[in-house]
């Protein structure tokens, strides 16, 4: 086990609604990193967060948006959910955020949306 | 990071044998590489990592090998066991010192033969 973890850890919702997935960074980690999986793909970078800012960011809307906190869990936000964001979400931590360290996976995150 | 691609989806190997699981890279100036192994409806598992300034890099029963001449990547699974039957990705660290998170290629899967 890594230490990340995440929830919930599925969740089924409507095309529109917004959604709130959260990652608890494993102890020492102070860098998160969110990762969308489709079913049968290899996990697609999101954007990652160090010292609570955004520090870098993938090919991803404006409407996938996050947080971290003082403590360097995380959160992920979607906005106006499209049947294309299904997927396994997956969060991992990391040390350092100015060089390339290891990232280790939490369990992930299924949603759903209809 | 350039896209990260993997030779085969499927390999099928004997137990007992040894496993070796191919990815091309595309983008020459990436400096560190890493092997996940992810198991049903799990998140992906840090297997080996590798920096660009070596070319072998060996742990617990795995070899990670780095030919940068031709843009290669090979993890090397020693004595293949029942619990080594998973997806395995290579990622890619690019060059923005972590900022710019993982590229994963599309992944191949080891099944294991009694």
């Amino acid at each position: 086990e890594t230490g990340v973890t995440q929830s919930p850890t599925h969740l089924i919702k409507t095309r529109g609604q917004q959604v709130t997935l959260r990652c608890s960074s494993q102890s020492g980690h102070n860098t998160v990193s969110w990762y969308q999986q489709a079913l049968g793909q290899g996990p697609q970078f999101i954007f990652q967060y160090y010292r609570e800012e955004e520090n870098g960011r993938g090919n991803f809307p404006p409407r996938f948006s996050g947080l971290q906190f003082p403590n360097y869990s995380s959160e992920l936000n979607v906005n106006a959910l499209e049947l294309d964001d299904s997927a396994l979400y997956l969060c991992a931590s990391s040390s350092g955020g100015g060089q390339q360290e290891t990232q280790y996976f939490g369990p992930g995150t299924r949603l759903l949306v209809l | 990071g350039e896209s990260v691609g993997l030779h085969l989806p499927t390999l099928s190997v004997q137990e007992g044998d040894n496993s070796i699981i191919n990815c091309a890279y595309s983008n020459s100036a990436s400096d560190y590489f890493i092997w996940y192994k992810q198991e049903s409806g799990k998140g992906p598992q840090f297997i080996i990592d590798i920096r660009s300034n070596m070319d072998k890099r060996q742990g617990q029963r795995v070899t990670v090998l780095l030919n940068k001449t031709v843009k290669h990547l090979s993890l090397q699974i020693a004595a293949t066991q029942p619990g080594d039957s998973a997806v395995y990705f290579c990622a890619e660290g690019g060059t923005g010192g972590g900022a710019d998170g993982l590229t994963f290629g599309k992944g191949t899967h080891l099944i294991i033969q009694p």
